[in-house]
């Protein structure tokens, strides 16, 4: 069964770090670009940051500021979402998501997240 | 990096079709074809719904439909059923090599 699974949410203080993970199984990890995806309580979804097959381009939104660092480890099927400097506003579900990576014709679909994990909540608060 | 416009929420009867916009700029959705649909359940992750503008993964009824004019993608839900009823969300790959998501449109089947 193709899975994704997140773990390592939690309760951290403001200005504090938490280090997210996304165990993958299924499929060819290695083969696909992968994402975090974030949602606040009752709101809408929000892009965080994805992360290219071999690891050479990672991109983010730019309400991060650069607080937050993605990578994975290919051979343990594993992504992975380093948060420092945490803030109230970051309090949220995190998504592991899949970048599907249509293929037709010689071009690739892009921002089409086909597989998505069940959430890790993040809750930021004192 | 501002998120794609969406409607807040839509409704209509079961049977009846429906439309969702989702607008955006010349920077996301005007300049690709990379736009994707959304649909979410209360307490559930995201499911693809329609990719690449128009185009439905494997599994998805073909009462979704997408198109794209401008800098203005739709999702058209033909047939409404009681099951559709649920939080519809576009995205966009953009120029800055990023990814911008839609507001959000709450669907309620009368």
């Amino acid at each position: 069964e193709v899975q994704l699974v997140e773990s390592g949410g939690g309760l951290v203080k403001p200005g504090g770090s938490l280090r997210l993970s996304c165990a993958a199984s299924g499929f060819s990890f290695s083969s696909y670009s992968m994402n975090w995806v974030r949602q606040a309580p009752g709101k809408g979804l929000e892009w965080v940051s994805s992360i290219s097959t071999t690891s050479d381009y990672r991109y983010y939104a730019d309400s991060l500021k650069g607080r937050f660092t993605i990578s994975r480890d290919n051979a343990k099927n594993s992504l992975y979402l380093q948060m420092n400097s945490l803030r109230a506003e970051d309090t949220a579900v995190y998504y592991c998501a899949r970048d599907a990576g249509y293929c037709s014709g010689g071009s690739c679909s892009l921002a089409a997240f086909d597989i998505w994990g069940q959430g890790t909540m993040v809750t930021v608060s004192s | 990096q501002s998120a794609l416009t969406q409607p807040a929420s839509v409704s209509g009867s079961p049977g009846q079709s429906i439309t969702i916009s989702c607008t955006g700029t010349s920077s996301d959705v005007g300049d690709y074809n990379y736009v994707s649909w959304y649909q979410q359940h209360p307490g559930k992750a995201p499911k693809l719904m329609i990719y690449d503008v128009s185009n439905r993964p494997s599994g998805v009824s073909n009462r979704f439909s997408g198109s794209k004019s401008g800098n203005t993608a739709s999702l058209t839900i033909s047939g409404l059923q009681a099951e559709d009823e649920a939080d519809y969300y576009c995205n966009s790959y953009t120029s800055s090599s990023t990814v911008v998501f839609g507001g959000g449109t709450k669907l309620t089947v009368l």
